[in-house]
């Protein structure tokens, strides 16, 4: 069964980096995953593509902070230089087979 | 630039139906994927199905009893049917377009900026 699993949480401090990770379940690790953001109270927004050999393709838009990159069954959303407006829930999400999966979310927090 | 305007009843009786729509500005409708999915107060994004440019249709498996989706494409819309709803209902309601992105993925480029749905007597 395909799922994502994403750690609930995460926190970063103004100016620093923060990696965040979105795992596929067993026997899934050669998918690619897009990353959204979810800014409070507002409705999501498509960051990027994310492929198993670590290349990536972002929205238009996208600041060049934001990044991913792979490793095995994890895909990962980076981003630098962290601004207040970076704190957000962000959702990977995939499919397969007709159908669409999200991970839980993770919660970012800007100290 | 695309934009997804989500309308329809904010307020819903237990076992009635929810109905919504998703008109769609600039770029055709007659291509792409259009989808629905759902956030539960306080909780994560959950897909609940999507209709094709080639015809097809595709459902959450949990919701699939319940759910149609459907097409206009004269009127570049779509939309949401659920029936039999109750208070687990309850959500922030959006549309999406999704594009192949190649292997497995379709994803979703363009969303709606949401509307919630109360299922209350």
């Amino acid at each position: 069964q395909l799922v994502l699993t994403q750690s609930p949480s995460a926190s970063a401090s103004l100016g620093a980096s923060v990696k965040l990770t979105c795992t596929l379940s067993s026997g899934h690790s050669s998918y690619a995953i897009a990353w959204h953001q979810q800014q409070p109270e507002k409705g999501p927004r498509y960051l990027m593509k994310v492929y198993s050999d670590g290349s990536h393709n972002k929205g238009d838009g996208i600041p060049d902070r934001f990044s991913g990159s792979s490793s095995g069954a994890e895909r990962y959303l980076t981003i630098s230089s962290l601004q207040s407006e970076d704190e957000a829930d962000y959702y990977c999400q995939t499919s397969a087979t007709g159908s669409v999966i999200f991970g839980g979310g993770t919660k970012l927090t800007v100290l | 630039q695309v934009r997804l305007q989500e309308s329809g009843p904010g307020l819903v009786k237990p076992s009635e139906t929810l109905s919504l729509t998703c008109t769609v500005s600039a770029g055709s409708i007659s291509s792409y994927q259009w989808s629905w999915i759902r956030q539960s107060p306080g909780k994560g994004l959950e897909w609940i199905g999507y209709y094709s440019y080639s015809g097809s249709s595709n459902y959450n498996p949990s919701l699939k009893s319940r759910v149609t989706v459907s097409l206009d494409t004269s009127k570049t819309q779509f939309s949401l049917k659920l029936t039999s709803v109750t208070d687990a209902d309850t959500a922030v309601y959006y549309c999406a377009r999704a594009l192949p992105g190649g292997y497995n993925l379709w994803y979703f480029d363009w969303w709606g900026q949401g509307t919630l749905v109360t299922v209350s007597s």
